[in-house]
Parts: structure tokens; sequence; C-alpha cells
């Protein structure tokens, strides 16, 4: 079946315009998480949804940043007024349920913010 | 505080050396344990949960509850391990998200 897919797979944008991510779960998973990659940094955890609801975000760097899922599948992330610091890869990630221990990731998006 | 600890950030093997790719975690009850891999253009994927007990690609890792750690080991180092790899924990609270340490490159040199 068809795994985790992201869009776009590439996104250069200037500093200071918003962007957004998509992200497409594995049908039936509850679970979705976004995190970010970046040299150096390793994995870097942002937020997660069980559902629609977001039980935690104490991963997002700043107030730039949000999430939301709808329907309980597809779930986007935008960055506000990007900044040369939000430049790495946006990994996706989903899950049967929070209970179910292995995530299956996406490609990623590699965000280039010049 | 739940918390994923591997040390080193980079770890350069021999070709047919034995790799161990260190795994510490703190967590105060009994966590389930992975290891993730990435390899050059692809995508991370599972390598293997401790609760499995078995060995994937030659590798295995053994929970030691008393040292909290979760090691990987392989006796035999090939090139197509170079990757990057992350240690994770899951705790047994449902609905706790997986927590990943900052990973470790793995280079296998010839």
């Amino acid at each position: 079946g068809a795994g985790v897919s992201q869009s776009p797979s590439n996104k250069v944008t200037e500093k200071g315009k918003d962007v957004e991510l998509r992200c497409d779960p594995i049908s039936g998973h509850t679970a979705l998480y976004w995190y970010r990659q970046s040299l150096g940094q390793g994995l870097e955890f942002l937020i997660y949804f069980q559902g629609n609801s977001a039980p935690d975000k104490s991963g997002l760097p700043s107030d730039r940043f949000s999430a939301e899922r709808t329907g309980g599948s597809v779930s986007t992330l935008t960055i506000q007024r990007t900044q040369q610091e939000d430049s790495a890869v946006y990994l996706c990630a989903s899950s049967l349920g929070t209970s179910a221990g292995e995530q299956y990731f996406g490609p990623g998006t590699r965000l280039t913010v010049t | 505080a739940q918390r994923v600890t591997q040390p080193e950030k980079l770890l350069s093997v021999f070709k047919g050396a034995p790799v161990e790719l260190k795994c510490n975690y703190s967590y105060s009850g009994s966590p389930e344990l992975f290891w993730y891999v990435q390899y050059s253009r692809q995508r991370l994927q599972l390598l293997l949960r401790h609760i499995s007990r078995e060995s994937i690609k030659g590798f295995t890792a053994d929970l030691n509850k008393g040292e909290t750690s979760f090691h990987l080991k392989k006796p035999f180092a090939q090139e197509e391990d170079s990757a990057m790899y992350y240690c994770a924990l899951r705790p047994m609270n449902r609905d706790d998200k997986i927590i990943f340490g900052k990973g470790t490159r793995l280079h296998i040199l010839p």
C-alpha cells in the first residue's frame, strides 16, 4: 500500500514569506508527527496529532509555526514569516496510534529560505 | 524527564570491525525501545525494536534496564551499514509521544 507522502519535496522561499507543507499519512493511522531534521541537530520533534487534536505542541520553535489536521488524515505545517534558520528537512510520520510503536516516515520536504 | 542520549554524533569504523552505537535513556517506567536508520537518500525507517529480540541486517540490541541502555551492535561492519542511526523510546503511557535521540552517523571505512 501507499506510504506516507509529503509535498512539496523541495521548497525554496524568500525570507519573510509564508510556506505550507503537506503530509498525507497512511490510511487508518490515527497518530501523525512532524519533525525537523537539520545538519548537526538530528531529529527535532515539532508536534504530534492524535486524530485531529494536538496533545503536544511543545516542540514548535516559535509562534510562527502552526499545524493543523482535519478529518483525521491530511496535515499541514505552516511557517509564517520564514527565517533563514527555518531551512531544514521537515519530516512527517504516522503510526496506528501513539501506543503503537512503529512510526512510518515520509520522504520529507526540504525547505530552503534565501 | 524522559530523555534519549546518543553520545556520539559520528562514529567511524573499518569494514569488518565490530560496531557499537550507544544509546542511554532516562525514564522511570518500562519503555519500549527502538532503533531507526536512515540510509543516504532514503526514508527514515525502523531497524529493530527491543520487544522483538531479533537480529536485523546483522544488528542486535539488548535492553539493559540496570544501565538504562539500548546499545546497537554488529560483530562485523559492512560498507552498506553507513547511515544515520536514531535511538527512540516510547513511554508505556499510551498518550505520550515517542522520543528520539539526536542520532549517530555511522561511517564505515573501506
